[in-house]
């Protein structure tokens, strides 16, 4: 496989149920990334790991929480979520963190949560 | 304030027509990367292009083409003589190097409808 990929694509959850998402990258990166996608809003960034160490948590509740065991993977642990947290979630990597060079971002298809 | 703009929500063309997607972006760096994505309705971010700041050079890509302007601070994209599969939504963004991170600033996205 290549790029970035993302298990489930598609998820529906009741708020009491807890649910993981699953991104690997096959690019080599360390640096990933878990975006918020919203219908009608700007894509919302979550957590920033690099290197396996998280870099960045943009106010992000408690509901939501990251795992990265490593450069390739990195988990989002769903629990007791609000149905306003339906969204398309999106999973990125780039080469690393503090290069100076603004390295791309490599997006995976995102799983489409739908929280009842 | 809004790092960066996408003024146009929505657009629709006729197949064939050119179109061209605007971006403004505010940054007080001297360096730093601006970047176009395409979201088709699998959801995916697909990268189309990378530019660094230091590189006013307009570039060409089959039926894309991207027009830099410092001075203006814009990053325009032109999809010449488009097609159906342009259909999709298109988003900016910008990214500041700083010691600590990747800080990318997208867009609120550009929804372009090709009509056949």
């Amino acid at each position: 496989e290549t790029g970035v990929t993302q298990t489930p694509r598609h998820l529906v959850m009741g708020m009491t149920n807890k649910k993981s998402l699953k991104c690997e990258q096959h690019l080599g990166h360390n640096a990933m990334y878990w975006y918020k996608q919203s219908a009608k809003k700007p894509l919302e960034l979550m957590f920033v790991y690099n290197f396996k160490e998280q870099t960045e948590n943009n106010s992000v509740p408690s509901r939501f929480s990251p795992e990265c065991p490593n450069s390739s993977h990195l988990f989002l642990h769903l629990h007791t979520l609000q149905p306003e947290d339906s969204a398309l979630y999106l999973c990125a990597s780039s080469q690393k963190l503090g290069s100076g060079r603004g390295e791309t971002q490599y997006f995976g298809p995102g799983t489409r949560l739908l929280v009842l | 304030a809004q790092k960066v703009t996408q003024a146009q929500t929505e657009i629709s063309v006729v197949e064939k027509e050119d179109v061209t997607l605007d971006c403004v972006y505010e940054t007080r760096d001297t360096t730093y990367y601006l970047f176009w994505y395409k979201q088709p309705p699998s959801g995916e971010l697909v990268f189309l292009i990378r530019r660094n700041s230091f590189d006013e050079q307009n570039e060409i890509s089959g039926r894309y083409s991207w027009n830099f302007q410092k001075s203006t601070s814009s990053f325009n994209f032109t999809i010449t003589a488009s097609q159906v599969v342009d259909s999709a939504v298109y988003f900016c963004a910008l990214s500041e190097v700083s010691n600590t991170g990747n800080q990318f600033y997208f867009g609120t996205g550009t929804s372009l409808t090709v009509i056949p």
